[in-house]
């Protein structure tokens, strides 16, 4: 069965502190994809980064950077320098793939919900 | 180009009525999708289309939900005799083939 946990439930964080949050995933698929979510109070869901299966190497968007080990089935989210404006929950999700290899709905963790004090 | 788009936003409803909610996707988008988020939870897929068609459901669709996508552009979720339990976020996804998906706003259902 497919699984996403976010073990995290919530942290705290003062301005410019960096922060992890991890992701944990199962699946018995070879093919898959790996993403990120930022859901700020206003409740919107904002796509932040799509991975697949094969590509391992960790990325890095400005202050965003995401760690993908397939040996330990993680997928974690550092923030660094962290700001008032990255307070929100943020979720982790996997897609499996339907028949012929299109990518399948989004499976959700409970998400992180991260507070950046100033 | 707009985003995904719900109308409505909030939705206030009597137990035992039915609701429609609406999704416009993103233009040229050939895929949608439904997912349902509860208070401290993640979204939870309920039903995608391809084009007009609806492809797959989750079990969490029962048979009081139906969902249809006419022409392959907007999509309408219905609730029949809405029950408490339906209380919750509606969201509504749109991708271009085996792409991210992209979120509307929502639309809030609160069933007293």
């Amino acid at each position: 069965a497919q699984k996403v946990t976010q073990a995290q439930t919530e942290i705290s964080v003062v301005e410019k502190e960096d922060v992890t949050l991890d992701c944990v995933y199962e699946t018995r698929d070879t093919t898959y994809y790996l993403f990120w979510y930022k859901q700020p109070p206003s409740g919107e869901l904002v796509f932040l980064i799509r991975r697949n299966s094969f590509d391992e190497q960790n990325e890095i968007s400005g202050r965003y950077s995401w760690n993908f080990q397939k040996s330990t089935s993680s997928f974690n989210f550092t923030i660094t320098a962290s700001q008032v404006v990255d307070s929100a929950v943020y979720f982790c999700a996997l897609s499996e793939t339907y028949y012929g290899g299109s990518q399948g709905n989004l499976i959700f963790g409970k998400g992180t919900k991260l507070s950046v004090k100033p | 180009d707009t985003g995904v788009s719900q109308d409505p936003r909030h939705k206030i409803t009597k137990r035992g009525q039915n609701v429609t909610f609406r999704c416009d996707p993103i233009s040229e988008h050939n895929r949608l999708y439904w997912y349902r988020q509860t208070l401290g939870q993640g979204p939870e897929f309920l039903t995608y289309f391809q084009n007009e068609a609806q492809l797959e459901k989750s079990r969490l669709l029962s048979d009081r939900f139906s969902a249809e996508r006419p022409k392959g552009s907007f999509s309408t979720l219905e609730i029949q005799r809405t029950e408490q339990g339906d209380s919750a976020m509606y969201l509504c996804a749109s991708s271009p083939q085996a792409y991210e998906q992209y979120f509307g706003p929502g639309t809030r259902l609160t069933v007293t």
